[in-house]
């Protein structure tokens, strides 16, 4: 059975980093074409991707985001890092990590974790 | 850059059929994901490239893509599948979600 469960700080100040961890359970990040990305959801709106990182490293960012983003992994911890940057009040969001199955065309995210709450105040 | 295009809300009877669609510069030609919400909980996979069902979700659901739209299909639509429905697809190595459709079961 696979698991994903976010953590980090509640709440933040403008302007501060936020890093969240994701910790997983039930596959390895060294399991060829297997994967982990990063999403949040602001009150009452929409998904939005952020960032995912695959077994061998590849990562990939949110065009909008990109500059603000780092994605990394700890396979011994079984953990996927996220940072960002520049945190706003705009960026108060419930973020969700989400475990991607390998497939040789097109990925996919499942399950997914339970989600954290940040907000940004000051 | 990239945007999927789904109705905000749709309503249907107990019993009926819903249809959910997600509209995209050829979609058809990307595979289309779907993802149920339902309050205060996490997104849940109900349909993978295109027409895969996982295992545990219910056979009522099932999945489209073709030209320009994908529609996600709820036979005998009931009371528990009432959630919000995300579709979501890749565009340049890019993840793109479309901004959700509220489903009422009423």
């Amino acid at each position: 059975q696979i698991t994903l469960k976010e953590s980090g700080p509640t709440l933040v100040k403008p302007t501060q980093t936020l890093t969240l961890t994701c910790s997983f359970s039930g596959f390895s990040l060294t399991t060829r074409g297997v994967g982990v990305g990063w999403f949040r959801q602001s009150p009452g709106k929409a998904l939005e991707w952020l960032a995912l990182i695959y077994w061998n490293d590849d990562n990939r960012y949110s065009p909008s985001l990109n500059s603000r983003l780092t994605i990394t992994k700890d396979t011994s911890k079984n953990q996927v890092v996220l940072t960002m940057t520049n945190m706003d009040p705009v960026d108060t969001a419930t973020y969700y990590c989400a475990h991607v199955p390998y497939s040789s065309t097109s990925n996919w995210f499942d399950p997914w974790g339970q989600g954290t709450l940040v907000t940004v105040s000051s | 850059s990239y945007e999927l295009t789904q109705p905000p809300s749709v309503s249907v009877s107990p019993g009926q059929t819903a249809n959910i669609t997600c509209s995209g510069d050829k979609l058809g030609d990307k595979y289309a994901y779907w993802y149920q919400q339902k309050p205060g909980q996490s997104p849940v996979l109900v349909i993978y490239q295109d027409n895969k069902r996982p295992s545990g979700i219910p056979e009522r659901f099932s999945g489209s893509n073709s030209g320009n739209t994908a529609t996600l299909t709820i036979s005998g639509t009931q009371t528990m599948d009432e959630a919000d429905y995300y579709c979501q697809a890749w565009d340049s190595s890019t993840v793109v979600f479309g901004g959700g459709t509220k489903l009422t079961v009423l």
